[in-house]
């Protein structure tokens, strides 16, 4: 079974432009969330997205925003990049049914996103 | 104000021996634990879970003790090999109507040498 697919994998912006990054979940998974890794804050939750609707946010600005689609695949966007945008972003998708579910999320390898 | 804590950044342990990484928690709705291993490069792949009502939790060299009064989870790597060598994330599960997040402590770097 494919794991999760994020691309692009690397990509250099300029301030203030926009990026839109994708993923694709393991066949199945019907959830998606997107992470933030930052050397100094690790792992920052991003947001959730479940059937087409966006779930749970977690604390970013409106710059950050997302998307999924009816195949599961889901989209990531961040417009007016900021120097402090630089991170890895990491897609992670999961079962929503069936037991235990223990939340366990698959991680994708990540998008590497560099603002100059 | 971060909920998770992995207060040891790094941790250097001898091939063979038990490796310890710690982690402590502020929030008492979280229900699931979770730890997460990462090597460069790569995204995070799941090791080891425990429900919140459980204590202990055990897979092969793997093992998480979960101390609810003190908000306190550990887990144990018995034996430690050079392959462990990465940077270990501790996690929990907080799960409302809206959905589920996965708060994460900010890592702790092992490195296990032969």
């Amino acid at each position: 079974k494919a794991g999760v697919t994020q691309t692009p994998r690397y990509l250099i912006k300029t301030r203030g432009q926009q990026v839109t990054l994708s993923c694709s979940p393991i066949s199945g998974h019907r959830s998606v969330s997107w992470y933030q890794q930052t050397p100094g804050q690790g792992l920052q939750f991003l947001f959730e997205y479940f059937s087409e609707t966006q779930r749970n946010k977690g604390n970013f600005p409106g710059r950050f925003s997302g998307r999924q689609f009816s195949n599961s695949r889901s989209e990531m966007n961040v417009s007016t990049l900021e120097l402090g945008d630089s991170a890895l972003y990491l897609c992670a998708s999961r079962w929503t049914s069936g037991s235990p579910n223990t939340g366990e999320l698959f991680f994708g390898e990540g998008s590497r996103l560099t603002v100059l | 104000d971060q909920q998770v804590k992995q207060n040891s950044p790094s941790l250097s342990v001898q091939e063979g021996r038990i490796s310890i990484l710690n982690c402590d928690y502020t929030n008492s709705m979280f229900d699931y634990f979770l730890w997460y291993k990462k090597y460069p490069a790569e995204g995070p792949t799941f090791l080891i879970s425990i429900s919140s009502i459980k204590d202990k939790n055990e897979d092969g060299r793997f093992t998480v003790f979960l101390n609810k009064s003190a908000k306190h989870l550990s887990l144990h790597i018995v034996p430690s090999q050079p392959g462990d060598s990465a940077v270990y994330f501790c996690a929990a599960r907080l799960s409302n109507q809206a959905g589920t997040a996965l708060i994460f402590g900010k890592g702790t770097t092992l490195s296990v040498s032969s």
